[in-house]
């Protein structure tokens, strides 16, 4: 079964500076994807980026971009210019891209604070 | 707004009781899915329909069934409840193959008295 670990329960960010939050997972599978999803304080479930394991080139959108190491399973968030609205608790997520059940599996999640 | 809609958004019942919670999909997307969000067990998964079948099972109590009617709306019903039910149930919905992702509805807030 796959799992994924986020060792970070807790970060903390200035405005406008850069910080990454770390992912790492367990699969015996090749192919699959990852996700990072947003959950603010509205307990939204918010898709920020996804990544198809087969494409090297790493993720990105607007501020938000990956480092995808696919040989030590690792999948981190980098975000740039951290903003207020940043602030809320971040999942990673895993899914198999067997037919059989395409479930999330989500880590435990790291709680983002931005420091205005 | 994901287009995923959920209702009701909060439901407050006691012990041994019995609810439903219904999940909307979006528009055009087979799969749906149930997650159950608790302070002790994170996000977990509960169960996926596709198309009105049962795809997949998760971490799914025998006291909590699901189902997918024609119209691709989905009920998740919790029975017997207890204390440890109280949590955040999430629907997500996607189109079920390929790579688009899961869309998750507002979630349903269960509080067990």
């Amino acid at each position: 079964a796959q799992t994924v670990t986020q060792s970070q329960p807790e970060m903390s960010v200035q405005e406008a500076e850069t910080v990454t939050l770390s992912c790492t997972y367990d699969t015996s599978e090749s192919d699959y994807y990852l996700f990072w999803y947003k959950q603010p304080p509205s307990r939204q479930m918010i898709l920020v980026i996804r990544q198809e394991a087969y494409k090297q080139q790493n993720a990105t959108e607007n501020r938000f971009s990956v480092n995808f190491q696919k040989a030590a399973k690792s999948f981190s968030l980098k975000i740039s210019d951290s903003q207020l609205g940043d602030a809320a608790m971040y999942f990673c997520a895993y899914r198999t891209k067997k037919s059989s059940g395409d479930k999330l599996t989500f880590g435990t999640g790291t709680r983002l604070a931005v420091r205005p | 707004d994901s287009g995923v809609t959920q209702t009701p958004k909060h439901l407050i019942t006691a012990t041994g009781q019995r609810v439903t919670l219904r999940c909307s999909p979006r528009s055009g997307d087979l799969s749906v899915y149930w997650y159950q969000q608790s302070l002790d067990q994170g996000l977990q998964f509960l169960i996926q329909y596709y198309n009105g079948e049962e795809r997949a099972k998760g971490n799914i109590l025998e006291r909590f069934s699901a189902q997918q009617f024609p119209d691709l709306h989905s009920e998740l019903n919790l029975s017997s409840l207890e204390l440890g039910d109280s949590a955040l149930y999430f629907c997500a919905s996607s189109p079920g193959t390929g790579v688009q992702p899961q869309h998750f509805g507002d979630g349903t807030r269960l509080s067990i008295l």
